[in-house]
């Protein structure tokens, strides 16, 4: 069974940092893409960012280039998305999400149980 | 950027009745088109993907059609378990930007 466990959330104020991880089990991690994707409170969904199963492609959306990074760790099963800068309108949960395929051209088949990053002076 | 509009953006019906949801494109993206469905405080799922084939484990009263610009969602008996908001996401190339949802109401 296809598992991801999201972790690192909290309540931040503007500027600060964190970093939020996700854990995979239950597949070959190394063979998919992965991605993240927000819902703040209320509202739809938003894709965040994407990469590649071998991480030599990576995609973010424009309200977070050049602050979030993506990142995975094929030997560890783990995915992550280091938060710099971080805004109000960066509250949501965030969710850790698998590909179909190893590319990024793909739906999304399998979630995680989000993670809440709240961010509020 | 490719805008990705859903309508409507909410609709009541009753248990039986024939749901259908619309998703456009601004920009043609051939088939690279997913359904997902969100129910309240859940995680959201993968209905269709490649604009009409079923995932595995979706009942076969959900299906999807359309490319290019033009795509739907369909369940031809909506059950009380359908309550949800259902997103599109184009996924043909960055952003893969998700529609603003439909959220699924029994009347």
């Amino acid at each position: 069974e296809v598992q991801l466990l999201e972790s690192g959330g909290g309540l931040l104020q503007p500027g600060e940092s964190l970093r939020l991880s996700c854990a995979a089990s239950g597949f070959a991690f190394k063979n998919y893409a992965m991605n993240w994707v927000r819902q703040a409170p209320g509202k739809g969904l938003e894709w965040v960012a994407s990469i590649s199963d071998n991480a030599a492609v990576t995609y973010y959306s424009d309200s977070v280039k050049g602050r979030f990074t993506i990142s995975r760790d094929n030997s560890n099963d783990t995915l992550d998305l280091q938060m710099t800068s971080l805004r109000v309108d960066d509250t949501a949960v965030y969710y850790c999400a698998k590909a179909r395929s190893a590319t990024v051209v793909a739906a999304l088949n399998a979630w995680g149980q989000g993670n809440l990053v709240t961010v509020s002076s | 950027d490719i805008q990705m509009t859903q309508s409507p953006s909410s609709l009541s019906l009753s248990v039986g009745d024939r749901v259908t949801i619309t998703c456009r494109a601004s920009q043609g993206i051939s088939k690279y088109l997913a359904w997902y469905q969100q129910k309240p405080g859940k995680v959201p799922k993968l209905l269709i993907y490649a604009g009409s084939t079923l995932q595995s484990g979706v009942p076969s009263r959900f299906s999807g059609s359309g490319s290019g610009t033009d795509f739907t969602l369909t369940i031809t008996s909506l059950q009380p378990e359908d309550v949800a908001t259902y997103y599109c996401q184009r996924y043909n190339g960055d952003p893969f930007t998700f529609g603003g949802g439909t959220r699924v109401e029994i009347k």
